[in-house]
C-alpha cells in the first residue's frame, strides 16, 4: 500500500527557475491538496482539487500552478521560483466527506537560492 | 482571530505525567474534528478523530464540546516518544483548517 508519495524529497533551485513538485496517490481519493508549512505560519493551503480537471485556489496560491489530468497525480509548479517560496511542501488527499481525514505525503523540502 | 486556536506551548512534562491540550474553533458549522501529530519537519499524521461522545485510544482521550466549540486531548502516562507537535484540526466537508499546533516535550 504505497499511499501518497511526493518527489523529490529535497530540492534546491535558483531564483527565477521553474520547478515542479510531484504528488501521487494510490487510494483513488477524490480530493487532493497542496500545503506549505513555514515557521510561524503553520500549514497553509495553496491549491486543492476535487477531482480530475477540477482545481481551485487555497489561501496562498500566488506564484503556483497546479494541474490534475489524472485522479492519482497532482503536480505543483512554481513558475518562477522566489526566495519566499523556500518552504516544506506537503501534498495530501482525502475522500472529501465528513469524518474523512487528510492523509499526507512525506513532504518536499524546497530551497530557493 | 484564527478559526482554530491552540496554545502553542511548549509543554514540558516528565515521563509518566498526564497532560492535556485544548483547542477552540470559531465556526459553529464545523462538522468533523481530529487531532494530528507532527514530528519535527515530518508530515502530519492522524492521531485520532474526535467524536461528540468522547473517544479513547489507549493512553489518548479526545473530547468535543460543540456548545463551547472546544476540543481537548488528554495524554496519560506520557512517554518520551510522545514528544511532538499536536495539531487540532477542524473540517467542513472537504475544507480542513489546521491549528498552529501545541509543542510537547516529554523528559526522562
Amino acid at each position: 500500500d504505497a499511499g501518497i508519495t511526493q518527489s523529490p524529497r529535497y530540492k534546491i533551485t535558483e531564483t527565477g527557475r521553474q520547478v515542479t513538485l510531484m504528488c501521487h496517490q494510490t487510494w483513488s481519493h477524490s480530493y487532493m491538496f497542496w500545503y506549505r508549512q513555514d515557521l510561524g505560519h503553520g500549514l497553509r493551503l495553496i491549491y486543492y482539487s476535487a477531482a480530475a480537471d477540477i482545481t481551485d485556489k487555497g489561501e496562498v496560491p500566488d506564484g503556483y500552478v497546479v494541474s490534475r489530468s489524472k485522479t492519482e497525480n497532482f503536480p505543483l509548479t512554481l513558475e518562477s521560483a522566489t526566495r519566499s517560496q523556500t518552504s516544506v511542501y506537503f501534498c495530501a488527499s482525502s475522500l472529501g466527506q465528513d469524518n474523512s481525514p487528510l492523509h499526507f505525503g512525506n513532504g518536499t523540502r524546497l530551497t530557493v537560492t | 482571530r484564527k478559526e482554530v486556536e491552540q496554545d502553542p506551548g511548549p509543554f514540558n512534562v516528565p515521563e509518566g505525567a498526564t497532560v492535556a491540550f485544548n483547542c477552540t474553533y470559531s465556526n459553529s458549522a464545523s462538522q468533523s474534528f481530529f487531532w494530528y501529530r507532527q514530528d519535527c519537519r515530518k508530515e502530519p499524521k492522524l492521531l485520532m478523530s474526535v467524536y461528540s461522545s468522547g473517544n479513547e485510544d489507549g493512553r489518548f482521550t479526545a473530547q468535543l464540546n460543540r456548545a463551547s466549540q472546544y476540543i481537548s486531548l488528554l495524554i496519560r502516562d506520557s512517554k518520551l516518544s510522545d514528544s511532538a507537535t499536536y495539531l487540532c484540526v477542524v473540517s467542513r466537508g472537504f475544507k480542513t483548517i489546521f491549528g498552529a499546533g501545541t509543542r510537547l516535550f516529554v523528559k526522562a
